[in-house]
């Protein structure tokens, strides 16, 4: 079975750019979140989606945002690049969405290394 | 203060030595428990997931978790030094995807 997929591994963006970034599920897998870690702040929670919903959001400015196709891909979009927006964004998926007392484990990707100059 | 705190290490063991991690946390909200471990350019990866307060084994790991102190460990027998890399704990405040992570702790086993 293929693992999470993110695209592209790498990017080298300048300050007011956009950029989009995209992540594959599991096949079968119905969540995706996405994540930002940084030496600083760690893994901080981006956004959960479910069946093309947004289930959940982390304390995140309006430039983050991101949306989920039919098929379970997502995409989240970075508006307005900052420097502090350099990181590694990682995208996770799950079969559903929560652990509900359960072990629903969530996979992830390699994660898309962005660096904003 | 973060809600999840984590020694950022580095630790460094010798071969065959067991490896002691562990996190504290201030929400008592904080429901399932579990560790990640992360290799250099990897996405983290699930070792150990845990619910109640109580050890569980699983292979060379032990999780700990004690609810009443806010405190969870983590414990890696027998040490690799395949095992070097960044260990991570999380948790999870009801049935939900999100995860609060600490900051990790990075573990070196020298041969």
């Amino acid at each position: 079975k293929a693992g999470v997929t993110q695209t592209p591994r790498y990017l080298i963006k300048t300050r007011g750019q956009q950029v989009t970034l995209s992540c594959s599920p599991i096949s079968g897998h119905r969540s995706v979140s996405w994540y930002q870690q940084t030496p600083g702040q760690g893994l901080q929670f981006l956004f959960e989606y479910f069946s093309e919903t947004q289930r959940n959001k982390g304390n995140f400015p309006g430039r983050f945002s991101g949306r989920q196709f039919s098929n379970s891909r997502s995409e989240m979009n970075v508006s307005t690049l900052e420097l502090g927006d350099s990181a590694l964004y990682l995208c996770a998926s799950s079969p559903t969405p929560g652990l509900a007392g359960g072990r629903d484990e969530q996979f992830f990707g390699p994660g898309t290394r962005l660096t904003v100059l | 203060q973060k809600e999840v705190e984590q020694d950022p290490g580095p630790l460094s063991v010798p071969e065959g030595a067991i490896v002691s991690l562990n996190c504290t946390y201030s929400n008592s909200a904080f429901q399932y428990f579990m560790w990640y471990r992360q290799y250099s350019r990897k996405g983290p990866e699930l070792l150990m997931y845990t619910y109640s307060s109580g050890n569980k084994e699983d292979g060379r790991f032990t999780a700990q978790v004690d609810k009443s102190s806010k405190y969870i460990s983590l414990f890696i027998r027998d040490s690799q030094p395949s095992d070097s890399a960044t260990y991570l704990c999380a948790m999870i405040k009801a049935a939900g995807n999100k995860l609060t992570f600490g900051g990790g702790t990075r573990v070196l086993v020298k041969p």
